[in-house]
């Protein structure tokens, strides 16, 4: 069973407007999320990251909601860039005071999102 | 610094073989994890190592998969009899620790084919 879905494998948006990719989770263990970006051939690069105590990070153009009553997280690009062309990953983990083992469960990520911002 | 390096970069072997796969974290970071990312998947998370705490193999897809730590630093990931489905490219991670402004810093990956 998948707890971290990300529903939309891919989207696309014009330069300029806003992306926003959304992911949805079942454990309520979780209480930290973090969003990663993915180019061919390299391996995945952190992006931005949110705490269960906060619903919203921003960080320049990259805004993190979350809603914890509906295990769901989004995150907005905006304005996009081509640059951001890119597989975007959702991830989420349960912390250190987590009950399932003291160093907290695994990062788990959901399957991606292929963002294709066209100029 | 130098980032994670994994090796080899790619590798091709024969069903029924069996191959390692080694991972190089960056120094002092004290959580390793290994992921892979099969063709048009996402990644699948397959074992995660924590300081001195027992690994957390719950994602190991079968007995066939092991993964060592030796020092808390180093490790390798062994596939005993490769599958044609294990061919997917593995990801290596570590962190200095685990937790929300400890994000996870990946190596590029091996990627594995299997004929």
């Amino acid at each position: 069973d998948q707890q971290v879905k990300q529903n939309s494998p891919s989207l696309s948006v014009q330069e300029g407007r806003i992306s926003i990719l959304n992911c949805d989770y079942t454990n309520s263990m979780f209480d930290y999320f973090l969003w990663y970006k993915k180019y061919p051939a390299e391996g995945p690069t952190f992006l931005i990251s949110i705490s269960s105590i906060k619903d919203k990070n921003e960080d320049g153009r990259f805004t993190v909601f979350l809603n914890k009553s509906a295990k769901h997280l989004s995150l907005h690009i905006v304005p996009s860039q081509p640059g951001d062309s890119a597989v975007y990953f959702c991830a989420a983990a349960g912390g250190p005071s987590s009950i399932r083992n003291q160093a907290g469960t695994a990062l788990i990520f959901g399957k991606g999102t292929t963002l294709s911002v066209s100029s | 610094g130098a980032g994670v390096s994994q090796s080899p970069s790619n590798k091709v072997t024969e069903k029924g073989k069996d191959v390692e796969l080694r991972c190089d974290p960056i120094s002092g970071h004290t959580a390793l994890y290994w992921y892979r990312q099969s063709l048009g998947q996402g990644l699948e998370f397959l074992i995660y190592f924590q300081g001195n705490s027992a690994p957390d193999k719950s994602g190991l897809p079968s007995d066939r998969f092991s993964a060592e730590r030796t020092g808390g630093s180093v490790s390798t990931l062994t596939i005993q009899r490769t599958q044609q489905e294990d061919s997917a490219v593995y990801l290596c991670a570590s962190s200095f620790l685990t937790g929300l402004n400890s994000p996870l810093h990946f190596g590029n990956g091996t990627r594995l084919t299997v004929t």
